[in-house]
């Protein structure tokens, strides 16, 4: 089945620096991925729509300038998180819809990040 | 645009008894409803999904009901045990582009 490879699966980083999360399909292409984030008990929310070949569309809310999103191939997009504070600390989970127009949706295994 | 609610946020069931998690969901136009359950730390795993030109679907303990009149769906798990306890999201969608998602269900066993 479709899989979702996202790395690294956790971060420490210092505040003030770059984080950046990959998120690849492996055996199949997706021109659209999904970036969430996730903090404690709560739901997932849509940070941005990542497109194969043109800008993210971010959702209300989250600044496009400090969460930098790349979508260069078919297979990859990354997720940068630009100078990093405390409260950016959450899990990052990226996903994708598998080929098909009935394939469901596949979840990489999500980042944790932590900003000292 | 679409608004899903899910209830209850908690749910606390004795091991072997069955759990009933809801979810509502507001445009008529929405056409796939999957369920996704997360463990602590790891990433949602789907568990079952429907589409609106099915009223029910079942895998094993697992099963979905959908009623497209008053737009609402519902997650039945019967006879649960222990590894059923994690948090369970449901979502809708209606161009099989973007999901939204309900608010989550936290799910207890008790033994």
């Amino acid at each position: 089945g479709a899989v979702v490879s996202q790395h690294p699966s956790w971060v420490i980083c210092k505040s003030g620096t770059s984080v950046k999360i990959e998120c690849r399909s492996l055996d199949f292409q997706a021109t659209t991925m999904f970036w969430y984030r996730q903090f404690p008990k709560q739901s997932l929310m849509l940070m941005a729509t990542s497109n194969e070949g043109s800008k993210a569309t971010y959702e209300q809310g989250v600044e496009k300038d400090k969460f930098l999103i790349n979508h260069a191939s078919l297979t990859l997009s990354t997720l940068t998180v630009t100078s990093a504070h405390p409260e950016d600390s959450s899990f990052y989970i990226c996903s994708a819809f598998g080929q098909g127009d009935n394939s469901p949706l596949h979840f990489g295994n999500g980042t944790r990040l932590t900003v000292t | 645009g679409e608004n899903v609610e899910q209830h209850p946020s908690t749910l606390s069931v004795q091991e072997g008894d069955s759990a009933v998690i809801k979810c509502t969901y507001s445009d008529s136009a929405s056409n796939y409803f999957p369920w996704y359950k997360q463990e602590l730390g790891k990433r949602p795993q789907l568990i079952i999904d429907i589409r609106s030109n099915v009223g029910e679907k079942k895998d094993q303990r697992i099963a979905v009901t959908l009623n497209k009149t008053a737009k609402h769906f519902s997650l039945h798990i019967t006879e649960t045990q222990p590894e059923d306890s994690a948090v369970y999201f449901c979502a809708a969608s209606y161009s099989n582009y973007q999901l939204i998602w309900g608010a989550g269900t936290k799910l207890i066993i008790k033994p």
